[in-house]
């Protein structure tokens, strides 16, 4: 069974940084793109951007280029996001997700808070 | 980037009713290969996204048929036919054609 483990909240003061991660099982994460999407209710879903965690290849929406960085390390089976020069903007639960063509499995999110 | 534009943004609906959900790409979702990558996910509250379709029409896993979907191109529509209970949240539609983008949802609520 496939699942995505995503860690847990975190409270973070504007300016600083944050680091997620999304624990994969039942797959090996370089068999697929794995992606991450940003949701606040009022705005709906982001895509943030993806990466190919066989190669580190990576591809970002516009918006997010200088605001995410992504990573894997395939030993572990884990992706990481990092969300840098935090503001209140980037409060907002980000979810870990691998879109395949046919089918779609999502991490239950993890809830960030900026906030002095 | 490509930008898809949901309507309506707020759908309310009756038990038992039939709703549809329009979006609209900017850019043609067909690419090179004959391929239309237009998905539609719901989320509930509290929830992660449920893939409901993908490929325009194919219902995902374990998704009741009483949804489907229809379009090609620019201009994709989902349908619920019969709206139960469980069917209430946000419904996002995606495009997975040029990298991926998001609508802007449609929340279905109770009449």
């Amino acid at each position: 069974e496939v699942q995505l483990q995503q860690s847990g909240p975190e409270l973070r003061r504007p300016g600083s940084s944050v680091k997620l991660s999304c624990k994969a099982s039942g797959y090996s994460i370089t068999d697929y793109l794995m992606h991450w999407v940003k949701h606040r209710p009022e705005h709906g879903l982001e895509w943030i951007g993806w990466i190919d965690p066989e190669d580190g290849e990576t591809k970002y929406a516009q918006k997010f280029q200088s605001k995410a960085t992504l990573t894997a390390d395939t030993s572990s089976n884990t992706a990481y996001m990092q969300l840098s020069s935090l503001t209140s903007e980037d409060t907002a639960t980000y979810f870990c997700a691998s879109l395949r063509t046919t089918s779609a499995y999502w991490g239950q999110g993890t809830l960030v808070t900026v906030s002095s | 980037d490509v930008v898809l534009t949901q309507t309506p943004s707020t759908l309310s609906a009756t038990i038992g009713q039939s709703v549809s959900i329009s979006c609209r790409s900017s850019q043609s979702l067909l690419d090179s290969a004959g391929n239309t990558y237009l998905y539609w996910y719901l989320q509930r509250p509290g929830q992660s996204p449920q893939l409901l379709i993908y490929l325009v029409s194919n219902l995902g896993s374990g998704v009741p048929n009483r949804f489907s979907g229809s379009g090609s191109g620019t201009d994709f529509t989902l349908k619920i036919s019969g709206v139960e209970a469980e069917d209430l949240g946000v419904y996002y539609c995606m495009q997975a054609t040029h990298a991926r983008t998001f609508g802007g949802g449609t929340k279905l609520e109770l009449k």
